[in-house]
Parts: structure tokens; sequence; C-alpha cells
């Protein structure tokens, strides 16, 4: 079965601090992996995916296969990065399984 | 270009009253997914449609009914609400590109159950 764990509920740093959220997966193939970001009162929307290896907003997350791990990192956190964060798994066969969420609290 | 939207989005049903959540895409997405969001919970699969005029069962499908009208539109039934049933609905759609499965959400639906 696929299963997406994210062990922090909350994450609380102050601005400029360095920030990582972490995303440990189970799945038997080679999965497509997701972030995904919930900001206050906007939809859920997409972040960053592995395959495509990018940066956005300063965000980067790099797949570990060996430790089924996704995890999603930024050097330098700004109060505007404060969302509820999803990591998501993709099987084959499109359907999206998400993780708990962890929210991002980024204080002055 | 409206992307996905739900509606109602907000609800207040008795116990046993029954009401069909709406979801339309005008993006020509294969896959239509159907989640609810609780706290502590993250998103869970309540049902989902890789194609027009196929259903599967996700994570959480108990007291659901779902519909693939066509291939805009996925709507959520609940036969007789219950209050465990109160949540944050959201609906989905995505499809398959090379780069990639990008999933684009509704602005989702509170219902309440008492």
């Amino acid at each position: 079965a696929q299963r997406v764990t994210q062990p922090e509920k909350l994450l609380s740093v102050f601005k400029g601090a360095p920030v990582e959220l972490k995303c440990n997966y189970s799945y038997s193939g080679s999965p497509e992996l997701f972030w995904y970001v919930q900001y206050s009162r906007q939809r859920l929307q997409l972040l960053l995916r592995h395959i495509s290896r990018e940066s956005i907003k300063g965000f980067t997350a790099d797949l570990n296969k060996g430790e089924t791990s996704f995890h999603l990192k930024k050097p330098f956190a700004q109060e505007e990065d404060s969302a509820m964060y999803y990591c998501a798994l993709s099987p084959g066969f499109q359907k999206l399984v998400f993780g708990t969420g962890t929210r991002l609290l980024v204080s002055p | 270009n409206a992307g996905v939207t739900q509606t109602p989005k907000f609800q207040v049903l008795k116990t046993g009253q029954s009401m069909t959540l709406q979801c339309a895409q005008d993006m020509n997405h294969n896959s239509m997914y159907w989640y609810r969001q609780d706290p502590g919970m993250g998103l869970r699969l309540i049902y989902y449609s890789a194609s027009e005029g196929t259903t599967d069962k996700g994570e959480v499908p108990n007291g659901y009914n779902v519909s693939r009208l066509n291939k805009r539109e996925f709507s959520l039934r609940l036969e007789s609400a219950a209050p465990s049933q109160t949540s944050v609905y959201f609906c989905a759609s995505s499809e398959k590109q090379g780069s990639g499965t990008e999933a684009f959400f509704g602005q989702g639906t509170r219902l309440t159950v008492v």
C-alpha cells in the first residue's frame, strides 16, 4: 500500500532561519512525489514536484530513494511562507495520496 | 478559465439528510478526485475517477457515492449524513503529462452535520 508520513504537525521558526519539512513515503515502485501548499483562505496548489528538480519560492526537495524521503527545505524562511504543507505521492495510475500535513509558522 | 469549481461553498445538514456536492473542471482532465480534510488527518481520498465512466474507492468511501456524469463533472453524494461526515471537502482534477501529474483543486466545501 502507498503511504505518506509527515511526522511534524507544526513547525515554528523565526524569519531567516532554515526550514526542513520532513516527508517519508512507502511505495514499492517508482513514485512521483510532490509538495502542495495551502495558504490561508486559498485553495491547495502545487509547490514543486521531484521530477522537475526545480526550486520554487526558494524551496527545494530532493528524492532520496534509499531513505524513501522527500524532505522540503528552504535556507531562509520568510513570514509569507507560513502555510499548511502537504507531501503527496502518485503511483502510476494517477491517484494522489497525501500525508497529514505540516503547518509552518514563521514568526518575525 | 475557471479551473475546478465546487458548489456549494458551505452547507449545514441535519443527521439523516442527503445532499450532493457538485464539481466541474474545464481543463479537459481525465482524472478527478474527492478528498476530505480533517484536522490532524490531512487529505484523505474518498473516491476517484481515472477517466469518464470509471470510479474507484479511495481510503474512506463509506457513506458516500459518486457519479462521473461526463468528462467535466464529478459529483459526491451523501445519502444519509452523519456527524462524522462534518469536514471540508475538496474536489480535484489532474492529467498525467511529461513533467508529471499536477492536481488542481477546488476552493472546498465546508460541510457541517448536526
